[in-house]
């Protein structure tokens, strides 16, 4: 059985600071990485994806991918409480486009 | 604008009813999905698709089916509603690897 696994939080940082959030999954030929981020009552929403290893930053946002160590992170810098939110990590199952997605972290950004 | 609509969204039925959720996305995209999600699972997959007639089971596919007659829609039908599928419903679209997907709003269904 494919995994992703998360920490489910909350984490709680200050409005301001670097929210650090990571993911790890078990299909050593995932190809495709993804970030989505889920407003309470909402649907999941696209905020980032990686596909090599190293860094990829979008504004405010930077994943992060370790191949080898089976590991992607998302960095959110300046964090806001428009932030707050519960943050999907989804992987491609082998090289097809079927994701399997992590049970979210919720993050919580107080002023 | 492109778009990835469900309906209904909000859903009460009884339990061992038929019920049919819809879904219809205007991406022109192959790839088609639904998920379901509940406390503590995140999201599971339950059928999927890469084409006009072709579907796949996922995950947690029984009690579930889908049809893919057109590029537009994958419809999701319950056969016979229990309790345990009590959930929110997401379907979801995508072009195809290594994109990634595009969700519609989600369907909140309650069988009593």
């Amino acid at each position: 059985q494919k995994e992703v696994e998360q920490n489910s939080g909350p984490l709680s940082v200050p409005e301001g600071a670097i929210a650090s959030l990571n993911c790890t999954y078990s299909d050593r030929v995932s190809q495709s990485f993804f970030w989505y981020r889920q407003y309470s009552g909402k649907s999941p929403e696209l905020i980032m994806s990686i596909y090599s290893n190293g860094d990829k930053e979008d504004g405010r946002f930077t994943a992060q991918l370790n191949k080898a160590s089976q590991y992607v992170s998302l960095l959110i810098r300046d964090s806001q409480p428009s932030d707050s939110a519960t943050y999907l990590c989804a992987v491609s199952l082998g090289g097809y486009n079927k994701l399997i997605f992590g049970a979210g972290t919720r993050l919580a950004v107080h002023p | 604008d492109a778009e990835i609509t469900q309906s209904p969204r909000h859903k009460i039925t009884e339990t061992g009813r038929q019920v049919t959720l819809a879904c219809h996305q205007t991406w022109n995209h192959n790839n088609m999905f639904w998920y379901r999600q509940d406390l503590g699972h995140g999201l599971r997959l339950i059928h999927y698709s890469y084409g006009v007639q072709d579907t796949n089971k996922g995950e947690v596919s029984d009690g579930y089916s889908v049809s893919r007659s057109n590029t537009e829609d994958l419809p999701l039908t319950l056969e016979s509603a229990a309790s345990s599928q009590t959930s929110v419903y997401f379907c979801a679209s995508s072009p195809g690897q290594p994109y990634g997907y595009t969700f519609g709003s989600g369907t909140r269904l309650t069988v009593v």
